[in-house]
């Protein structure tokens, strides 16, 4: 069974640019995330798909940050205009979701790594 | 606030030793807690999930749970080097709730 696939796997831009990153979940997992991991830190959630639906966007800068999961599979992460901060590790994971109750396993994808120069 | 709390390290254990994570929660009510393994440079790779009280173990692994103390831990029998990694400590509050991840414990295994 295949894993979570991401897109690219490095990046390097100038600030001001944009950037996207694309991921593939695991067949038949409905709930997708992202996530962003600073150095030294633990993975923190910027957004949480069921399906296409946004469950949970809280923590997503809106201002320059968007995302979709137009048919429920693929997604992509996308930031316009890149700032120096945004500098990290932009992780893609999936699960089957609320169909698997507690028993919500994720699973990453390799992840994308952004220097924003 | 939910928070999961984790000793960031390093810890270091010689060759063979058991290495013993800790991970303490905020939230009583959490359901499911997760460790991860994450090498220098590399995601984070599912290696134990555990639900209930108690111990589960996995080959060389073994997760602990107390939910009245709010303590999960992680247990690595016959330690080899190629256990040197980040664990990361993960729970999930409630169901259809956000995992929340504890910022890991360094662990290195001593030759």
């Amino acid at each position: 069974e295949a894993g979570v696939v991401q897109s690219p796997r490095y990046k390097i831009i100038e600030k001001k640019q944009p950037v996207a990153f694309w991921c593939n979940p695991i067949s038949g997992h409905n709930t997708l995330y992202w996530y962003l991991q600073n150095l030294g830190q633990g993975p923190e959630l910027l957004i949480r798909y069921e399906n296409e639906e946004a469950v949970d966007d809280s923590q997503l800068p809106k201002d320059r940050f968007s995302a979709e999961r137009l048919k429920g599979v693929d997604s992509t992460l996308k930031i316009q205009p890149a700032e120096l901060g945004d500098s990290a590790v932009y992780l893609c994971a999936s699960s089957l979701g609320l169909a698997a109750g507690s028993y919500n396993e994720q699973f990453f994808g390799p992840g994308t790594r952004l220097t924003v120069l | 606030q939910k928070e999961v709390e984790q000793n960031s390290g390093p810890l270091s254990v010689p060759e063979g030793a058991i290495a013993s994570l800790n991970c303490t929660y905020s939230d009583r009510g959490s359901q499911s807690f997760f460790w991860y393994r994450q090498y220098s440079g590399k995601s984070p790779e599912l290696i134990m999930s555990i639900y209930s009280n108690g111990d589960k173990e996995d080959g060389r692994f073994t997760a602990q749970l107390n939910k009245a103390s709010q303590y999960v831990s992680l247990l690595i029998r016959d330690s080899q080097p190629s256990d040197s990694a980040t664990y990361l400590c993960a729970v999930n509050p409630r169901v259809g709730d956000k995992i929340i991840f504890g910022k890991g414990t360094r662990l290195h295994i001593l030759p």
